[in-house]
């Protein structure tokens, strides 16, 4: 079956530091997503990604489209206390019914002042 | 940017009793919204698709009978939790594609059931 590996699961950095998360699938995507949830909320939207090789910026966030179809990275520059949450990379395998999305199992960001 | 409302934001009720949750497209058009389940420190999990005008499509292992989905207009879906039990509290959020956006879907707040 397909199968999307987001890692890593958990981080606990600095704050002013970088971030790096990726995710891997069995299947080839043909987009990729960024959400990040923050406690008790729904997830929001950070980037968006529809070409193989695509890379994406919003402010400090930065992801790319992987040239093999097949994987995705988020990056989060000088990161800030506000950064901390859940962040989900999301996607839709080729042939996919229905717009229906596969999430992965998220990473728990964890910022310190 | 497109916003999904979703009511109520959390419930509380007792066992046996039945719960309603709506979810919005505020200011969009979505033919399709999707329902999704989450426990603690866990994914989403996607429970059923609904189609506006059409029946909803549910996962494997998801109690049509259970969890009503109505997708009555194209800015409106419900999913309404018959004859709640305390296994059945959870985080219930839902999302909304734009008819004209591709794949990207735009979640609710969510809602957190509590069956005592």
């Amino acid at each position: 079956g397909q199968q999307l590996n987001q890692s890593p699961q958990s981080m606990f950095i600095q704050e002013g530091e970088d971030v790096s998360m990726n995710c891997t699938s069995s299947s080839i995507f043909n987009t990729w997503l960024w959400y990040k949830q923050d406690p008790g909320e729904g997830p929001v939207l950070l980037i968006a990604l529809y070409k193989a090789g695509e890379l994406t910026s919003n402010g400090r966030l930065t992801a790319q489209f992987g040239i093999t179809r097949k994987d995705s990275f988020l990056n989060i520059s000088a990161s800030i206390p506000s950064d901390v949450g859940i962040y989900f990379c999301a996607g839709q395998f080729l042939g996919g019914s229905n717009y229906k999305l596969t999430f992965g199992k998220g990473t728990l960001l964890t910022v310190n002042p | 940017g497109a916003v999904v409302s979703q009511h109520p934001s959390r419930v509380i009720c007792k066992s046996g009793t039945s719960v309603k949750i709506e979810c919005r497209s505020l200011d969009f058009q979505a033919t399709t919204m999707f329902w999704y389940r989450q426990f603690p420190k866990q994914s989403l999990m996607l429970m059923a698709t609904s189609n506006e005008g059409s029946k909803a499509t549910y996962e494997q292992g998801v109690e049509k009978d259970k969890f009503l989905i109505n997708h009555a207009s194209l800015t409106l879906s419900t999913l309404t939790v018959t004859s709640a039990h305390p296994e059945d509290s959870s985080f219930y959020i839902c999302s909304a594609r734009d008819r004209t956006g591709g794949s990207i879907q735009y979640f609710g707040a969510g809602t957190r059931l509590s069956v005592l």
